[in-house]
C-alpha cells in the first residue's frame, strides 16, 4: 500500500509570508500527527488529527494550525513565518497506537 | 508531560562493535515503546516496537530493545554494528492517548 506522502518536498518562504504543507495519510489511517524536526531540538510534537478533530495539540504558538478532512488528509499552516520556522515538517499517520507511526518523508521548510 | 531521554547524542563505532544505546522515560502508566531509525537523507522508519509480552522484543536489521519497567527504560541494542547503521536513531514512548513523545535522538557513525 502507498505510505504516506507530503507535498510539496521543499519550500523556500520569505519571513512574514504564510505556508500549506499537505499530508495524505495511509490508506484507513485516521490519525494523522505532524512534528517538527531541527537538528537542535530533535522531533517536537505539533498536533494529532483523528476524525477531523485535533485530538492532541503540542507546545507550538497559535501561527501553527492545521486541519483534518474526511479523507483524513491534513494540512499544516503556519502564518507570520519566522526564521525560526525553518526546519523539516514531518507528518506521521497511524492505524492504532500499538503499531506505532509511519512517516512521510517531509516538508523542507526554509524561511529567508 | 511525558519526556524520554537519549543519554548518547552521538556514538561512533568500528564496524563489528557492539552497541547499546540508552532511552528512559517518565511516564509512569502503560506505555508503548518504539525505536525509529533515520539513514542519511531518508524518512524516519520502525525499527521495532513494544507493547506487551516478552520485554526482549526484537526488529529488523539485527536490532533488539530490552524493556525493564523497573527502570523506565527501553534500551537499543545490537551485537555487531555494520557500516550501513549508520543514522540517527530515536526513541519514542506513546500512552494510550496515541501522543507520541520522541528522544532528542542519538546519532550513531560507523567506521569501517
Amino acid at each position: 500500500k502507498a505510505g504516506v506522502t507530503q507535498t510539496p518536498r521543499y519550500l523556500i518562504k520569505t519571513r512574514g509570508q504564510q505556508v500549506t504543507l499537505s499530508c495524505s495519510p495511509i490508506s484507513g489511517h485516521r490519525s494523522v500527527s505532524w512534528y517538527q524536526q531541527t537538528p537542535g531540538q530533535g522531533l517536537q510534537f505539533l498536533f494529532e488529527y483523528f476524525s477531523e478533530t485535533q485530538r492532541n495539540k503540542g507546545n507550538f504558538p497559535g501561527r501553527f494550525s492545521g486541519r483534518q478532512f474526511s479523507n483524513s488528509r491534513s494540512e499544516m499552516n503556519v502564518s507570520t513565518l519566522e526564521l525560526g520556522d525553518s526546519a523539516l515538517y514531518l507528518c506521521a499517520s497511524s492505524g492504532t497506537v500499538d503499531y506505532g507511526y509511519t512517516f512521510g518523508s517531509g516538508t523542507r521548510l526554509t524561511v529567508v | 508531560a511525558q519526556s524520554v531521554s537519549q543519554h548518547n547524542h552521538h556514538v561512533i563505532l568500528s564496524e563489528a562493535a557492539s552497541l547499546e544505546l540508552g532511552c528512559n522515560y517518565s511516564y509512569g502508566g502503560t506505555v508503548n515503546l518504539f525505536w525509529y531509525v533515520q539513514y542519511p537523507g531518508q524518512h524516519l522508519q520502525l525499527l521495532l516496537k513494544y507493547f506487551s509480552g516478552d520485554p526482549l522484543v526484537k526488529g529488523i536489521k539485527g536490532f533488539e530493545a530490552e524493556f525493564i519497567k523497573s527502570k523506565f527504560s527501553f534500551n537499543l541494542r545490537k551485537p555487531s554494528v555494520q557500516w550501513s547503521d549508520t543514522a540517527e536513531y530515536f526513541c519514542a514512548v506513546s500512552n494510550t492517548g496515541n501522543q507520541f513523545y520522541f528522544g532528542t535522538g542519538t546519532s550513531l557513525t560507523v567506521i569501517p
